[in-house]
């Protein structure tokens, strides 16, 4: 069975220009997490979707992030425009529904802003 | 104060050593509880759930005490291939996970 599959692994982008991320779930998993996680720090929830549905999204820059869940499968996580501060590894991770399953993640991005 | 709170460490023990992880919430409410391994580059993957009686899943062992708030986790026998973080998990509603920052666990030769 395939795993949660994100891409790119890594990025590389100047401040200020725009950049996406693409997670596909484990079939079948219904919530869907974008998580950041900084270096030598714990991954922080940016949005939670339940099917289509972003049913936590208060930690989310709303500012210049934005994430969608089209027909409630694949998600995409944008940032426009990126800031220096932008770079981390974005995961994303997926579950059949807690609160007695374990959530899934991807191996994430790796996004530098330079 | 964080939701979720653990000594970052590093934690340095020898082989074969025994070693304990205290991690410590702030939601009373919070519902489910884990302890996941994340290797240096790699993503967390889970490494056990933590249920109120405790339980042991070979040389590890979780105990959940919900009055304090406190998770723990027990490694016996150390192997140099546990070395790893290893990060706190605490669900609350229906599906929110919040982590820790983890605790790093260096197992020497």
């Amino acid at each position: 069975e395939a795993g949660v599959v994100q891409s790119p692994r890594y990025k590389i982008i100047e401040k200020k220009q725009p950049v996406a991320f693409w997670c596909n779930p484990i079939s079948g998993h219904n919530t869907l997490y974008w998580y950041l996680q900084n270096l030598g720090q714990g991954p922080e929830l940016l949005i939670r979707y339940e099917n289509e549905e972003a049913v936590d999204d208060s930690q989310l820059p709303k500012d210049r992030f934005s994430a969608e869940r089209l027909k409630g499968v694949d998600s995409t996580l944008k940032i426009q425009p990126a800031e220096l501060g932008d770079s981390a590894v974005y995961l994303c991770a997926s579950s059949s529904g807690l609160p007695n399953t374990e959530a899934f993640f991807g191996q994430g991005t790796r996004l530098t802003v330079v | 104060r964080k939701e979720v709170e653990q000594d970052p460490g590093p934690f340095n023990v020898p082989e074969g050593a025994t070693v304990a992880f205290n991690c410590t919430y702030s939601n009373s409410a919070s519902q489910s509880f884990f302890w996941y391994r994340q290797d240096c580059r790699k993503e967390p993957k889970l490494l056990m759930s933590v249920y109120s009686s405790g339980n042991e899943d070979g040389r590890f062992t979780a105990q959940l005490n919900r009055a304090s708030q406190y998770i723990s986790l027990l490694i016996r026998d150390s192997k140099l291939s546990d070395s790893a973080t290893y990060l706190c998990v605490v669900c609350s509603g229906y599906s929110t996970l919040t982590f820790g920052k983890g605790t790093m666990l260096l197992v020497s030769p």
